[in-house]
């Protein structure tokens, strides 16, 4: 069975630095796609970035990337140059199979940007 | 983007009674939409697929006679959660899944949510 883990619950980052968030999924299947997702207060889930499981290159979207390690079997979200708005949950999930399919989520990590 | 609505956002009803939350897809139809059930500082947790036209699949451990599921059209899914009672006091997502046009394969889009609470 698929699993996604995020070991960090709680992170702190200064405004303006980057930050890591680790993600390790399990799965046996061979196509699969890895999506974070940023959750504020008010509860909407905001999608950052993806990675299909056949992507050679790292994604990028802004100041959002992905580090993919496929042998590994980790997904972590780096953020640069934080911002106070970026302070929210973020969750890791993971598709098997075709796009479109259900997504499970890791446990998630509050992130707080500090002034 | 694809635009997905739920409602209410929010329903405060008392323990035996019955509420139905809709999820619409507002500018695309979606053959499959899903349910998620959130408690407050954990993760989503899938509760069912929902398929047009047809019985929705539910996860393990998640009751289908308690938490009844409607996907009569294309653009509408319903969770009627039965007999409510305070530990169905949850945040209730939904998303819908975007066929991307002759490649058979799609993207989900998440609704603002649903915060549900039992007195």
């Amino acid at each position: 069975a698929q699993k996604i883990t995020q070991t960090q619950p709680g992170m702190f980052v200064q405004e303006k630095e980057a930050v890591t968030l680790d993600c390790t999924y399990d799965t046996s299947d061979q196509s699969y796609g890895l999506f974070w997702y940023k959750q504020p207060s008010s509860g909407e889930m905001i999608f950052l970035i993806y990675q299909g499981s056949y992507d050679e290159q790292n994604a990028t979207e802004g100041r959002y990337s992905l580090n993919f390690q496929k042998a590994r079997k980790s997904a972590n979200l780096v953020i640069s140059a934080s911002q106070l708005g970026d302070s929210a949950m973020y969750f890791c999930a993971m598709r098997e199979g075709p796009m479109g399919g259900k997504l499970i989520f890791g446990q998630g990590t509050e992130l707080s940007v500090k002034p | 983007g694809a635009v997905v609505s739920q409602h209410p956002s929010w329903v405060i009803c008392k323990s035996g009674t019955s509420v139905k939350i809709e999820c619409r897809s507002l500018d695309f139809q979606a053959t499959t939409m899903f349910w998620y059930r959130q408690f407050p500082k954990q993760s989503l947790m899938l509760m069912a697929t929902s398929n047009e036209g047809s019985k929705a699949t539910y996860e393990q451990g998640v009751e289908k006679d308690k938490f009844l599921i409607n996907h009569a059209s294309l653009t509408l899914s319903t969770l009627t959660v039965t007999s409510a009672h305070p530990e169905d006091s949850s945040f209730y997502i939904c998303s819908a899944n975007f066929a991307f046009p002759g490649t058979g394969g799609g993207e989900q889009y998440f609704g603002p949510g649903t915060r549900l609470t039992v007195t």
